[in-house]
């Protein structure tokens, strides 16, 4: 149980366009789920919180016009980076929660070249 | 205001010695769970164990063993009997009621055969 299924798992997109990433909990009800983002060899850093039918709530530095978070469903927030730049190159990471566990996908890793 | 903290950035061990990760942690709150998670070079979060605040018996699952102690705000992990697999980035992560996980900066572990 507690699966969480992250696609795509790697892409690469020209600068300039917008990248989707969904984030999906197979076989739970995600009450709030959690976007992260990770430097190599850095830790997580928590980019914001999303619960369903809500508006995310963005971490200090973050900009919600860049990282669009939608969470439409009980299993399904999407991230869309808009007018992707070379520096959004990172590894992003979703992770859902039904208030008792914290499960990952396997994160997306994306390129902007 | 929350922080966890891994002061071994990276340790290397051969094959079939012990390794213990150290983890501290900061936190006002009564009620939290603290976590442990394995992130390989594939990229993805295993999830290992999870233990709240009011349950300070150590627990062992195979090789792996931890130790909560409470009153001095750590929640170390050792790997018995290492093998190449165990190489990875160990990170261990606090969470407490507000549901919001902050992650220690990582420990890369690094196994020789």
């Amino acid at each position: 149980g507690a699966v969480v299924s992250q696609h795509p798992s790697r892409v690469i997109c020209k600068s300039g366009t917008s990248v989707k990433i969904e984030c999906r909990s197979l076989d739970f009800q995600a009450t709030t789920m959690f976007w992260y983002r990770q430097f190599p060899k850095q830790s997580l850093m928590l980019m914001a919180t999303s619960n369903e039918g809500s508006k995310a709530t963005y971490e200090q530095g973050v900009e919600k016009d860049k990282f669009l978070i939608n969470h439409a469903s009980l299993t399904l927030s999407t991230l869309t980076v808009t007018s992707a730049h070379p520096e959004d190159s990172s590894f992003y990471i979703c992770s859902a929660s039904d208030g008792r566990g914290a499960f990952f996908g396997q994160g997306t890793r994306l390129t902007v070249v | 205001a929350q922080k966890v903290t891994q002061a071994q950035t990276e340790i290397s061990v051969v094959e079939k010695e012990d390794v213990t990760l150290d983890c501290v942690y900061e936190t006002r709150d009564t009620t939290y769970y603290l976590f442990w998670y394995k992130q390989p070079p594939s990229g993805e979060l295993v999830f290992l164990i999870r233990r709240n605040s009011f349950d300070e018996q150590n627990e062992i699952s195979g090789r792996y063993s931890w130790n909560f102690q409470k009153s001095t705000s750590s929640f170390n992990f050792t790997i018995t009997a290492s093998q190449v697999v165990d190489s990875a980035v160990y990170f261990c992560a606090l969470r407490p009621a507000g549901n919001k996980l902050t992650f220690g900066g990582g420990t890369r572990v690094l196994v020789k055969p």
